[in-house]
């Protein structure tokens, strides 16, 4: 199985920061990744498909770049809306696979 | 908007057979444009694929549940379902159904289900 690896686990930041969250695959994986935020107590929620796509109705802050092992996800401006666990995913091929998560705390 | 509810049992004793099933607020679960899946996350844990199903039938599911998984979908009640049999303590997790799309992608998971609670215990 395809090992992803985000980093970092976790990080502290204020309202206005520019965040980046780093997800590396163990295989190359061409652009097959997706990104998720997930709030305490709730579902996922798709924010990037296919490594820079935006899914619709997520704010422009969010960006996703990368190709083949390398990937990250920005955001620009962090809002306080943001705090939450990101979640990288692949789907290049089965089983997928999600990285351990990053969490975005307030500093 | 689409809505996907689970529902099941939250308590299954070890050894048992996890039963939970998804409702699909409209008929999009029998449409060739989509696909679903169950995902997982253990208390205090990160997300874990369970598996996918898809219009033409095909499942995938992730190896180390292979065995003991079985998803379905129901098209005239519009409704997906996950079957794990022989749980352990291991198998404690909020359960969630997904619906996917895209024809080259089947990991954009788009719309999610609220979540269902299964703890495994006697």
């Amino acid at each position: 199985a395809i090992q992803m690896t985000q980093s970092p686990t976790s990080l502290s930041a204020s309202v206005g920061d520019r965040v980046t969250i780093t997800c590396r695959a163990s295989q190359g994986i061409t652009n097959d990744l997706h990104w998720f935020q997930q709030k305490p107590g709730k579902a996922p929620k798709l924010l990037i498909f296919t490594a820079s796509r935006l899914q619709s109705g997520v704010p422009s802050r969010f960006s996703g770049s990368g190709s083949g092992t390398d990937f990250t996800l920005t955001i620009s401006s962090l809002q306080p809306e943001d705090f939450a666990t990101y979640y990288c995913l692949q789907d290049y091929n089965y089983p997928l696979t999600f990285g351990g998560g990053t969490k975005v705390e307030i500093k | 908007q689409l809505q996907l509810q689970e529902s099941g049992p939250g308590l299954v004793k070890p050894s048992e057979t996890l039963s939970l099933t998804c409702t699909v607020s409209d008929d999009s679960i029998g449409s060739r444009n989509y696909y679903w899946a169950w995902i997982r996350q253990p208390p205090g844990k990160g997300l874990e694929w369970i598996g996918n199903i898809y219009y033409s039938g095909s499942r995938y599911s992730d190896p180390s549940l292979e065995s003991r998984v079985t998803i379905s979908v129901d098209t005239s009640k519009n409704q997906l379902s996950l079957r794990l049999t022989s749980v352990t303590a291991a198998d404690t997790a909020v359960y969630y159904c997904a619906r996917g799309w895209g024809d080259s992608s089947v990991g954009v998971f788009d719309i999610w289900g609220q979540g269902t609670t299964v703890t495994v215990s006697s």
